[in-house]
């Protein structure tokens, strides 16, 4: 069954240093999603990003964060000066289209100190 | 606002017994809901969702709109059930493809 991929599985980065997470989607799906998870709290939608665009986000989406999908293959999410609070778990899906169920990956595990 | 509640942080069964982890939901419109399931240390995988209506691993889960629940339901727990459920509602107006998770739910299944 073909599966999304997260690198790396846990990233450790000092307090306002730039981290990227990747993540290769499923081929040929459209959608790519970010969603995280801090420790004891719930699955957060963080944004959506369709046909090389953000399509929708969230609150938490602010201007430290960024998406983009540099080549046919990979998503990244970008945090531009990690702050503690964004210590979490990442975690990437794809969707094959419009209504269909995202799958997800393993999750990047993110520890600002 | 859409919401998703899941009542139980843990619960704990014996292998056999019936399980049924709970799941209500908060929206003005007609949701679509799923339930996922992460084993330790993998990834979420999808275990049901409701438009479907069918039975995954002996899973199974109805929608109830009076209610507004959707839970879980298995009628003889096995040991591999041991994971966290997640609940999980898409909304169906506005053109939105996230979803809104609950907190999840430790399911423990004992020997």
């Amino acid at each position: 069954e073909p599966e999304v991929t997260q690198t790396p599985s846990h990233q450790v980065t000092q307090m306002g240093q730039e981290v990227i997470l990747r993540c290769v989607p499923i081929s040929n799906h459209l959608y790519f999603y970010w969603y995280r998870q801090i420790l004891g709290q719930k699955v957060e939608f963080l944004v959506s990003f369709y046909n090389n665009e953000i399509s929708e986000k969230s609150e938490i989406f602010d201007d430290q964060f960024s998406v983009e999908r540099p080549d046919g293959s990979n998503f990244t999410l970008k945090i531009r000066s990690t702050k503690l609070e964004d210590s979490a778990m990442y975690f990437c899906a794809s969707s094959g289209d419009r209504g269909l169920v995202p799958y997800f990956g393993a999750g990047t595990r993110l520890s600002v100190l | 606002a859409q919401r998703v509640t899941q009542p139980e942080k843990l619960l704990s069964v014996f292998k056999g017994a019936p399980v049924e982890l709970k799941c209500n939901y908060s929206y003005s419109g007609s949701p679509e809901l799923f339930w996922y399931v992460q084993y330790s240390r993998q990834r979420l995988q999808l275990l049901l969702r409701h438009i479907s209506r069918e039975s995954i691993k002996g899973f199974t889960a109805d929608l109830n709109k009076g209610e507004t629940s959707f839970h879980l339901k298995k009628p003889f727990a096995q040991e591999e059930d041991s994971a966290m459920y997640y609940c999980a509602l898409r909304p169906t107006q506005g053109g939105s493809e996230k979803l809104v998770f609950g907190k999840g739910t430790k399911l423990t299944v004992n020997p």
